[in-house]
């Protein structure tokens, strides 16, 4: 059973409010990855970090940020929220075994409205 | 770069009859596949993966995937479909070495009849 967490689950805030998205990983992990998932679409990579101190943009990260202090925790901060940020977000984690990543953990994701 | 293309947005089966659901990627070596399923407000569950070695690749919940090399193809099957099963299904490919970003398709959302 994989354990990575997501806090919160389920947000509604207002435009032009700063928000964090939380993420925990328990397994020890050093790869992470902050998803975007649209109804009907594929998950838009935002961010992702090869361990602590390490963050790299995906191809949706213009408007977030994400740090890595802890091995365990890779929040993501939206300085300004809009409504084209209603979303669900999804983190996940892997870990590098035999030289390649092997498959990726998903915690359950948050469910952003933006009003 | 590696794409994956998963060409049934929906597929409808009644409870008990077999499923196929279809996935094609395109990269230039062999990559990692996988297929993962999504139930409603829940995240990404692995069903099965394909590193190497055999092609006929078993996971949980019943379902099995073959690797086609020679059509870029890895399907997922299960031969008898529960109502339990309805959810979105996603194929990802990953590539060896190197930074590996997983591509992940777009889903495809199966609806189970009773």
């Amino acid at each position: 059973e994989a354990d990575i967490y997501q806090t919160p689950r389920y947000l509604v805030i207002g435009t032009g409010k700063k928000i964090t998205l939380e993420c925990s990983q328990t397994m020890g992990h050093d790869k992470m990855y902050w998803y975007q998932q649209d109804p009907g679409m594929e998950l838009h990579l935002i961010h992702y970090s090869y361990g602590v101190n390490s963050t790299e943009k995906g191809d949706l990260s213009s408007e977030s940020t994400v740090s890595r202090i802890r091995t365990e925790h890779f929040p993501l901060t939206l300085e300004s929220a809009r409504p084209s940020h209603t979303s669900q977000y999804l983190c996940a984690s892997s870990v590098k075994t035999g030289g390649s990543y092997n498959e990726q953990f998903f915690g359950p994701g948050t469910r952003l409205t933006v009003l | 770069a590696q794409s994956v293309t998963q060409p049934d947005i929906h597929i409808t089966v009644s409870e008990g009859a077999s499923l196929e659901l279809r996935c094609n990627y395109s990269y230039g070596a062999t990559p990692y596949l996988f297929w993962y399923v999504q139930s409603p407000g829940q995240g990404l569950q692995l069903l099965l993966k394909y590193f190497s070695g055999d092609t006929l690749v078993q996971g949980i919940k019943g379902f099995e995937a073959e690797f086609k090399r020679s059509q870029s193809s890895f399907n997922l099957r299960k031969p008898s479909v529960h109502w339990s099963d309805a959810a979105e299904y996603f194929c990802a490919v990953g590539a060896r070495g190197g930074s590996y970003i997983p591509t992940f398709g777009r889903g495809t959302s199966l609806i189970v009849h009773p």
